[in-house]
C-alpha cells in the first residue's frame, strides 16, 4: 500500500525552530513535497525534494532521505501566521498521495 | 498572478442528486487533478487528466464520477448521484507538468449532501 506518517500536532514558540517529521512507502515514488493549508484554505506548495539532501525557500527548509524513506520540513523563525496544518505528500506520476497533516500550533 | 478558480464556493444538494462541480486551471497548465478532503481530515486524490483523457484515478473515483474538459479553459468533476459521505471539500488544481511539479490548488468548492 502507500501511505505517509506524520505527527498529528506540533506546538512551538513564536520564534523558535519547529521539524516535522514524515515518513513514507510508497511505490513508483519521484520525490517529497510538502504543502501548507491554513483552516478552510486550499493547499499551497512550500516544497519539493527529489534528491536527497536539504532544499532551503527563506524561512522553510525541506530534507530527504531516500535510503531511509523518510524527510522533514524545518520552519525558522516562526511567526503567528505559520499556525497552519502542514502535509507531506509523495509525487508520483500523476498524482500527489497525501500524509494526515500535521496541525501546528504555535504560542506567543 | 495566476490562479485556478472553482465554482461554486459552497454546493447544497439533496441525496440522489447530480451536481456539477467547476474549475478553470491556469491557461498554460496541461494536467488537471481533482481532489476531496472531508473535515478535518487528509486530502485524497481522486483523478488526473492529460491530453483529454484520465491518466490515473483512485479506488474513491468509481462509475458515480466522472471528469470533463468541455472547453479550453473549464474542467468539470460531475457527481452522478450524490451520496451523504461524498460531503467534503473538493479540491482543484493544476501543474505544468506532471510527476515531480508544483501543483496549484483552486479555493476549493465545499459539497454538502443532505
Amino acid at each position: 500500500g502507500q501511505s505517509l506518517e506524520q505527527p498529528s500536532e506540533v506546538t512551538a514558540v513564536e520564534g523558535a525552530i519547529v521539524q516535522i517529521n514524515c515518513t513514507y512507502q510508497t511505490s513508483g515514488f519521484y520525490g517529497l513535497s510538502w504543502y501548507q493549508q491554513h483552516d478552510g484554505g486550499a493547499p499551497t506548495f512550500l516544497s519539493y525534494n527529489a534528491l536527497d539532501g536539504l532544499e532551503e525557500t527563506g524561512r522553510f527548509s525541506s530534507f530527504l532521505s531516500r535510503s531511509d524513506s523518510y524527510g522533514y520540513l524545518l520552519l525558522q523563525e516562526l511567526q503567528m501566521k505559520d499556525s497552519a496544518s502542514y502535509f507531506c505528500a509523495s509525487t508520483r506520476d500523476y498524482q500527489l498521495i497525501w500524509g494526515a497533516g500535521t496541525k501546528l500550533i504555535i504560542k506567543p | 498572478e495566476p490562479e485556478v478558480t472553482q465554482t461554486p464556493s459552497h454546493q447544497v444538494t439533496q441525496m440522489g442528486q447530480e451536481v456539477i462541480l467547476r474549475c478553470v486551471p491556469i491557461s498554460n497548465h496541461l494536467y488537471f487533478y481533482w481532489y476531496r478532503q472531508i473535515l478535518g481530515q487528509k486530502v485524497e486524490f481522486l483523478v488526473s487528466f492529460y491530453n483529454n483523457e484520465i491518466s490515473e484515478k483512485s479506488e474513491i473515483f468509481d462509475d458515480q464520477f466522472s471528469v470533463e474538459r468541455p472547453d479550453g479553459s473549464n474542467f468539470t468533476l460531475k457527481i452522478r448521484s450524490t451520496k451523504l459521505e461524498d460531503s467534503a471539500m473538493y479540491f482543484c488544481a493544476s501543474s505544468e507538468a506532471s510527476g515531480d511539479n508544483e501543483q496549484f490548488f483552486g479555493p476549493g468548492t465545499r459539497l454538502t449532501v443532505l
